[in-house]
């Protein structure tokens, strides 16, 4: 069964670095989403991204974050400089093209990133 | 504003025995709910979707959701536990209205704990 993937599995950076979470969504999936978790907290919607373009973000996402589908597989999530509340799991998820479908988001394994 | 409650932070259950994992949500409009479970170290798997129709769903490995429109409560059940469905449970709700937002609100999450 095709799955949602994400690389890495864990992240440690500095802070003020940047850094790029990587994501290959489920194959002929036409909606691509980023949420976060940060620790002991609930998972928090970021951003959407169809027909290359961000449909919808959050107020978490601000101007330090940025995603890119860069070709026909990958989907980036960029933090520009990393803070420590940064620190959380991010996951992936993607959504059918098939009617009916498309409400449903198949997610990934997430990446932990920490931010010292 | 959506929101969704997980009342229960913690379930124990007996092996064998009928279990329930409780979420109410609040929203102006329809809503799609959804149920996702999380394993350790893993990402959120779907388990099952209330958008349209009969009341009553039926998802994966067994577990079921009833949709509650005057309670505004999915209720996830299962008619006979497993030491297996031990996981994490997240409700969700994704608000349906003229435009095009598919973000999706969790809830906090409820720890459900099956005891050989």
């Amino acid at each position: 069964e095709p799955e949602v993937t994400q690389t890495p599995s864990h992240q440690v950076t500095q802070m003020g670095q940047e850094v790029i979470l990587r994501c290959v969504p489920i194959s002929n999936h036409l909606y691509f989403y980023w949420y976060r978790q940060i620790l002991g907290q609930k998972v928090e919607f970021l951003v959407s991204f169809y027909n290359n373009e961000i449909s919808e973000k959050s107020e978490i996402f601000d101007d330090q974050f940025s995603v890119e589908r860069p070709d026909g597989s990958n989907f980036t999530l960029k933090i520009r400089s990393t803070k420590l509340e940064d620190s959380a799991m991010y996951f992936c998820a993607s959504s059918p093209r098939t009617s009916g479908e498309q409400e449903t988001q198949y997610f990934g394994p997430g990446t932990r990133l920490l931010v010292l | 504003a959506q929101s969704v409650a997980q009342p229960e932070d913690q379930v124990n259950v007996a092996e064998g025995n009928p279990l329930t994992v409780k979420c109410t949500y609040s929203v102006s409009g329809n809503p799609y709910l959804f149920w996702y479970v999380q394993y350790p170290n893993r990402g959120l798997q779907f388990l099952l979707k209330y958008i349209t129709g009969d009341n009553l769903v039926k998802g994966s490995y067994g577990f079921e959701a009833e949709f509650n429109k005057s309670q505004t409560s999915f209720h996830l059940k299962k008619p006979s536990a497993l030491v297996s469905d031990s996981a994490l449970y997240f409700c969700a709700v994704r608000y349906i209205s003229s435009g095009s937002a598919r973000q999706l609100t969790f809830g906090s999450g409820t720890q459900l704990t099956v005891l050989p």
